[in-house]
């Protein structure tokens, strides 16, 4: 089993819509939270981190975090196309590390 | 720009060849990480330094790979002998303990080893 899953995609949704994409997780110890997007040949920036469980609000950002259930999800209101990237999910635990999953690839269609 | 940069941005290299890559952090940021990104993965970690200390190592670090943060500022990422496997984004990773330790990433170094 990986240590952080996210479905590969792509996932694609209409201009304007909610792209909700998800994230598991495998060490119940994992303290932090991030999303980063990475567009095509660039390297990954930092979208936001969630630490406590629930919701965390950035913009048109939003990161819940369920650490029961070992799941973290970002949500992407009024989706543009300048949004359209891959989103990697990454979890660290107490040794300062970050552990990827293998991103999800948005696509927002005009 | 998040401020912390990474040179060479890309390196052309021939198998057997050797080469370093080097990062400069956010200057008050005291950890330094490097990761490895091959096309369709996530970034995977390689090592990291809190000041000029090296304090974890990757099972990926193979013995061809050598890491230094001298002074605790700049970073150097050495492959000696490098194999076509080599061949990906070498990215740098800087932040600052004790806050989030929310990591800031360099542009990167795209190796290709032919």
């Amino acid at each position: 089993q990986k240590e952080v899953e996210q479905n590969s995609g792509p996932l694609s949704v209409p201009e304007g819509a909610i792209a909700s994409l998800n994230c598991t997780y495998s060490d119940r110890g994992s303290q932090s939270f991030f999303w980063y997007r990475q567009y095509s040949g660039k390297s990954p920036e930092l979208i936001m981190f969630i630490y406590s469980n629930g919701d965390k609000e950035d913009g048109r950002f939003t990161a819940q975090l369920n650490k029961a259930s070992q799941y973290v999800s970002l949500l992407i209101r009024d989706s543009q196309p300048s949004d359209s990237a891959t989103y990697l999910c990454a979890v660290n635990g107490n040794t300062g590390k970050l552990i990827f999953g293998q991103g999800t690839t948005l696509q927002v269609k005009p | 720009d998040t401020g912390v940069s990474q040179d060479p941005r890309h390196k052309i290299t021939k198998r057997g060849q050797n080469v370093t890559f080097r990062c400069d952090p956010i200057s008050e940021h005291n950890r330094l990480y490097w990761y490895r990104q091959t096309l369709g993965q996530g970034p995977e970690f390689l090592t990291y330094f809190q000041n000029e200390a090296q304090l974890e190592k990757s099972r990926l670090l193979s013995d061809r790979f050598s890491a230094e943060r001298p002074k605790g500022s700049f970073s150097t990422l050495e492959i000696q002998r490098t194999e076509q496997g080599d061949s990906a984004m070498y990215l740098c990773a800087t932040s600052l303990v004790g806050s989030t330790d929310t990591q800031y990433f360099g542009p990167g170094t795209r190796l290709t080893v032919l």
